[in-house]
C-alpha cells in the first residue's frame, strides 16, 4: 500500500539555521509524484514544489532545496539559513495512479519552529 | 484568475444537525479532492472525483458524510446528522490531469467547522 511518513512531529531551530525536513514513502508504482506543501499559522496550504518518479535531479530553489533519493525512497526538503517566517507545518505528499486517475496521500506534518 | 473557493469559512452548529460545505474548483481542472484536517490525524482524503465522477469515497468515515459533484464547477461535502467528533478543518483541493502528467493539488482556504 501507499504511505508516506514524516517521522519528525516538531522541529525547533534557532534563526539562520539550517534545517532538514525528512520524508520517507512507499509505492510499487513506478510513474508516481512527490510534493511538498507549506501550511503556515494562517491555515492555507502553499504548493512548494512536485517532482516526478523518473526526475532524480535535485532542486534548488533560493533558500529551499530538495533531495530525492528513489534508492532510499526518500524526498527531503532542506531550508538553509532559517528565517522565523519558515515557521509552519510542512507536508509531504505522495500522488500515484489509481481508477484512471490519481490519488494524493499525505504524510502528517512536520512542524518547524524557527526561533528568534 | 480565482482559486478554489470553499464556503463557508466558519460554520458553528449543533450536534444532530446538518451541514454542507461547498466548493468550487478551478475552471478547467478535472479532479476535485475533498481532505479533513484534525490535530490527531493530519490529514485525510476523504473523497475524490475525477470528471464529476467519484472515484473513491473509502475515506468517508461513517454514511452520515456524502458528496456530490453535480457539475464540473461545484462540489458539496454533507454531514447528516453532525456530531462532535466531525470538528475540523474541511479542505477542497482540485488539480488538473493529462495522459502525460498530474498536476499539484490546490487547495482552497478550507472550512473551519465546529460542531458543539
Amino acid at each position: 500500500a501507499q504511505k508516506v511518513t514524516q517521522a519528525q512531529t516538531e522541529i525547533s531551530v534557532v534563526e539562520k539555521e539550517d534545517v532538514t525536513l525528512d520524508c520517507v514513502y512507499e509505492t510499487r508504482d513506478t510513474t508516481y509524484y512527490l510534493f511538498w506543501y507549506k501550511q503556515p499559522p494562517s491555515g492555507e496550504l502553499v504548493f512548494l514544489i512536485r517532482r516526478n518518479s523518473f526526475d532524480e535531479q535535485n532542486e534548488i530553489s533560493g533558500r529551499y532545496s530538495w533531495n530525492f533519493q528513489k534508492s532510499t525512497s526518500s524526498f527531503n526538503f532542506t531550508i538553509t539559513a532559517s528565517q522565523v517566517v519558515d515557521s509552519a507545518v510542512y507536508f509531504c505528499a505522495l500522488s500515484f495512479p489509481t481508477s484512471g486517475t490519481y490519488k494524493y496521500i499525505f504524510g502528517t506534518g512536520t512542524r518547524l519552529k524557527v526561533l528568534a | 484568475d480565482a482559486g478554489v473557493i470553499q464556503s463557508p469559512r466558519h460554520e458553528v452548529t449543533e450536534m444532530g444537525q446538518e451541514v454542507t460545505l461547498r466548493c468550487k474548483p478551478i475552471s478547467g481542472h478535472n479532479s476535485l479532492f475533498w481532505y479533513r484536517q484534525t490535530m490527531m490525524r493530519g490529514l485525510e482524503l476523504l473523497i475524490y472525483f475525477n470528471n464529476n465522477v467519484p472515484i473513491d469515497d473509502s475515506g468517508m468515515p461513517e454514511d452520515r458524510f456524502s458528496a456530490k459533484m453535480p457539475n464540473a464547477s461545484f462540489s458539496t461535502l454533507k454531514i447528516q446528522p453532525s456530531e462532535p467528533r466531525d470538528s475540523a478543518v474541511y479542505f477542497c483541493a482540485s488539480s488538473s490531469r493529462d495522459k502525460r502528467n498530474t498536476g499539484e493539488l490546490f487547495f482552497g482556504e478550507g472550512s473551519r467547522l465546529t460542531v458543539l
